[in-house]
């Protein structure tokens, strides 16, 4: 069965670095989404991706985030200064269609920022 | 808005006893709703969905049906086992007036004993 898969699973970085994390979601999906859960807290929305261009995004996605998909497999989430408060699992989620269909988690990343 | 409210936990029960983890939503629109699943140390797994009014969500023994009446989507199992130990998220997509993001509730954990 197809999977989202991301890498790495682990990153640790310090404070005030650039990281990129990477997801491969499903080969025919067109809809792309980042997601964040701060330790021991809710599934909080970043960022939807579709047809090349951010379709909806929340608070939490300031300047200091981007999206991208370099090519026609990988989607990336590139936090260009990271915060403390950044330490947090990054899930990447795809889905073939929007809205309705359920959306196909990845593993996640585990971010920590020292 | 859209938000999802579900009963705080832990809940503690033992094996084959009956779960039941209420959820309510506030939504515009018609949403579709979803129970996911995160086993310790793992990423999100869909357990179950429905899309519309009255619609009944199954898999592995677990059900939750929508009730528009009572905006609620509660998980039900009847006999619990240890290897559903885990954290349950009840989720809603709201839809083409809302977005397709993924809003999740805070989470309940749920420990099993033998």
């Amino acid at each position: 069965e197809p999977e989202v898969t991301q890498t790495p699973s682990h990153q640790v970085t310090q404070m005030g670095q650039e990281v990129i994390l990477r997801c491969v979601p499903i080969s025919n999906h067109l809809y792309f989404y980042w997601y964040r859960q701060i330790l021991g807290q809710k599934v909080e929305f970043l960022v939807s991706f579709y047809n090349n261009e951010i379709s909806e995004k929340s608070e939490i996605f300031d300047d200091q985030f981007s999206v991208e998909r370099p090519d026609g497999s990988n989607f990336t989430l590139k936090i260009r200064s990271t915060k403390l408060e950044d330490s947090a699992m990054y899930f990447c989620a795809s889905t073939p269609l929007a809205g309705g269909y359920e959306q196909y988690f990845g593993p996640g990343t585990r971010l920590t920022v020292t | 808005g859209n938000s999802v409210t579900q009963m705080e936990g832990p809940v503690t029960l033992s094996e084959e006893a009956f779960l039941t983890i209420n959820c309510t939503y506030t939504a515009t629109g018609y949403p579709s709703l979803f129970w996911y699943v995160q086993y310790p140390g793992e990423g999100l797994q869909l357990l179950l969905k429905a899309t519309k009014a009255d619609d009944k969500g199954s898999n592995k023994g677990f059900e939750a049906t929508y009730r528009k009446e009572t905006t609620s989507f509660h998980l039900e199992k009847g006999s619990v086992q240890v290897s559903d130990s885990a954290v349950y998220f009840c989720a809603l997509t709201p839809g083409n007036t809302g977005g397709f993001k993924t809003i999740f509730g805070a989470g309940t954990r749920l420990f099993v004993k033998a």
